[in-house]
């Protein structure tokens, strides 16, 4: 099965704990991207990815850090100096030429 | 700065009444634009895209949206609305310079039986 796949669905941390999440694609696609997602709140970046190696900054990259050393994977760390991390993660990654962006089934983190 | 609209929070439709959820757009070129849907604790499905081409794209699951450059819209439509359809539906615009897609706030459809 082609896909992008995030584990695990479920997460919880006590506050003060780094914690990674997973993101794996097997689609061959350049670019990556992780979106945090609230209530009401639509999709925001946090990070994104355009090839191997580099990655840019968000709108709300900040208590977040990714690395890219892989072109099918691109982990997200939710660190401690993020202020409010309960929320449902989302990664997504899209090819050059189409653009569209396809989507893991998304990871819950609940901080508490 | 390149932004989408969706001006409505909630849609509620009739099944087999027909469908809109609207979608505007700021662009500084051409616009690439999207809609995705979302069920429930999932990710976002890609449903259509306009890149270039005639006004009127279609998709999937009966899904089609219409371009219009005047007025900077592009609406996602369907004939007749199924219960099924009931989610959450993004638009999104594919930002030119930095390769990134700026999604709306999102749409809730309820379709009633």
């Amino acid at each position: 099965d082609g896909g992008i796949t995030q584990s695990p669905k479920y997460l919880f941390r006590k506050e003060g704990q780094n914690v990674t999440l997973s993101c794996e694609q097997n689609l061959n696609h350049d670019a990556m991207y992780w979106y945090r997602q609230d209530p009401g709140q639509g999709l925001r970046l946090i990070y994104y990815s355009q090839i191997v190696n580099d990655f840019q900054k968000g709108d709300i990259a900040e208590g977040y850090s990714v690395s890219r050393e892989k072109k099918e994977s691109f982990p997200l760390t939710v660190t401690s100096a993020q202020k409010n991390p309960t929320a449902f993660y989302l990664c997504a990654s899209s090819s050059n030429q189409g653009y569209e962006q396809y989507f893991g089934p998304g990871t819950r983190l609940t901080v508490t | 700065a390149q932004s989408v609209a969706q001006p409505e929070d909630q849609v509620n439709v009739a099944e087999g009444n027909p469908l809109t959820v609207k979608c505007t757009y700021s662009v500084s070129g051409n616009p690439y634009l999207f809609w995705y849907v979302q069920y429930p604790n999932r990710g976002l499905q890609f449903l259509l895209k306009y890149i270039t081409g005639d006004n009127l794209v279609k998709g999937s699951y009966g899904f089609e949206a219409e371009f219009n450059k005047s007025q900077t819209s592009f609406h996602l439509k369907k004939p007749s609305a199924l219960v099924s359809d009931s989610a959450l539906y993004f638009c999104a615009v594919r930002d030119i310079t930095w390769g990134k897609i700026i999604f709306g706030k999102g749409t809730r459809l309820h379709i009633l039986p």
